[in-house]
């Protein structure tokens, strides 16, 4: 699976969107971009995943550059429940049993 | 909405003693994993099941370690002899099928080695 880099941290103002960033470069075509947050020791929560097209659900939106070099997690109204260490992580849908490969993640503080 | 779920809590055990931690994943889910989380460190992965087999598992699964899925609902991690470095959080997660990308985390057992 291809290697990520998020930057240690970040924060973000109540109510303002939320945009962490992920590096990927050795991507390759066949892998998607999902991410994942983890609450305070609670157990890693889905969020999205994607491919190539951009991605939008309930929680959050996915932003795929063209070259699939990066993407950026946007949470579009910040809350402080959603303080957390957020992981991108990079895998092939196809290879092995889909097992997660986390990395230290990004840990996003709300700030009120 | 349906959860993965776990149990105990919270274990504590003595060094060498064997632990059987509990796991009822969503009920129409057919993979099934184990990770580890020591603390202030990354979320390991220990192994994945299907089919009432292991499919794969990590480099920290070694003999002392075994998992089960006893009925139609619950999976276990049963460690054999405790270490004091096994002391961690234990996630289960479960999903749903091939198809599927998404994999649903328990609220996880943490596990005290003394």
């Amino acid at each position: 699976d291809a290697k990520t880099t998020q930057p240690p941290s970040m924060d973000c103002a109540e109510g303002r969107a939320a945009n962490l960033p992920c590096n990927h470069s050795t991507i390759s075509g066949n892998e998607y971009v999902y991410w994942y947050r983890q609450i305070h020791s609670q157990g890693p929560q889905y969020i999205i995943h994607g491919l190539k097209n951009n991605e939008t659900n309930e929680m959050a939106s996915l932003i795929i550059t063209e070259d699939r070099k990066s993407s950026t997690l946007i949470l579009p109204h910040a809350t402080l429940r959603d303080t957390a260490v957020y992981y991108c992580i990079v895998r092939d849908s196809g290879a092995g049993s889909y097992q997660l490969t986390f990395g230290k993640g990004t840990k996003l503080s709300v700030i009120p | 909405e349906p959860e993965v779920t776990q149990t105990p809590s919270h274990q504590v055990t003595q060094m060498g003693q064997e632990v059987i931690l509990r796991c009822v994943p969503i009920s129409n889910h057919l993979y099934f994993y184990w990770y580890r989380q020591i603390l202030g460190q990354k979320v390991e992965f220990l192994v994945s099941f299907y089919n009432n087999e292991i499919s794969e598992k990590s480099e920290i699964f070694d003999d002392q370690f075994s998992v089960e899925r006893p009925d139609g609902s619950n999976f276990t991690l049963k460690i054999r002899s405790t270490k004091l470095e096994d002391s961690a959080m234990y996630f289960c997660a479960s999903r749903r099928g091939p198809s599927y990308n998404e994999q649903f985390f328990g609220p996880g057992t943490r596990l005290t080695v003394l």
